[in-house]
């Protein structure tokens, strides 16, 4: 039971590049997130899903997108990359009936 | 006014000493309450939940005072392993929506 993965662990983006970070979890839960961390700001909400075929915007969600084609899968999409998404992102899932969030461990993104 | 607020410390207590942290939080309706802990340059994890009626999970006590919006974590006999960055989280469902705010987090270190 592998939790909650995320692919890649670390990636140098030059700006404007596009690149797919992916979250994988394998608990059946049925709602995921993803967050940015930057010093000083805390973890804020970029996206989320509360099933599959549905998402929502966050707190934050100009220049991501997303997707949840199968359950298990969350995908966070930079188009354009800017310096500005220089960040530490990490993914998480849930179970409806349970407010506990779990945590993969995190991606780090370095926009040049 | 940030929606979570948290001292971000550090607090540097010898072991076995005793800690406090509060945080407090401004949308009075907020109705579902947390303490999570990240260890450096890792993911969140829950450490525990806290209850109207407050709640104790070995050396570690919550507390949640609704009238002043605040919620606290007590931490008795600090072990070394206790460093951390603590992170309060409020959920607002009120709205239907699933989010969860993060404060900034406080940094404790155990001092030997």
């Amino acid at each position: 039971n592998a939790g909650v993965t995320q692919t890649p662990k670390f990636r140098v983006l030059k700006t404007g590049q596009s690149m797919t970070l992916l979250c994988a979890q394998d608990m059946n839960h049925e709602y995921m997130y993803w967050y940015r961390q930057d010093p000083g700001m805390g973890l804020r909400l970029i996206h989320y899903s509360v099933g599959e075929g549905t998402t929502a915007k966050g707190e934050v969600p100009d220049g991501y997108n997303v997707s949840r084609l199968k359950k298990q899968n969350f995908l966070l999409g930079l188009e354009s990359a800017a310096p500005s998404q220089t960040s530490v992102y990490f993914c998480a899932s849930r179970r409806r009936e349970q407010e506990t969030q779990y945590f993969g461990p995190g991606t780090r993104l370095l926009v040049l | 006014r940030k929606e979570v607020e948290q001292d971000p410390g550090p607090f540097n207590v010898p072991e076995g000493a005793t800690v406090a942290f509060n945080c407090t939080y401004s949308n009075s309706a907020s109705q579902s309450f947390f303490w999570y802990r990240q260890d450096c340059r890792k993911e969140p994890k829950l450490l525990m939940s806290v209850y109207s009626s407050g709640n104790e999970d070995g050396r570690f006590t919550a507390q949640l005072n609704r009238a002043s919006q605040y919620i606290s974590l007590l931490i008795r006999d600090s072990k070394l392993s206790d460093s951390a960055t603590y992170l309060c989280v409020v959920n607002d469902r009120t709205s239907g929506t699933y989010k969860y705010i993060f404060g900034t987090g406080t940094r404790l270190k155990v001092l030997a």
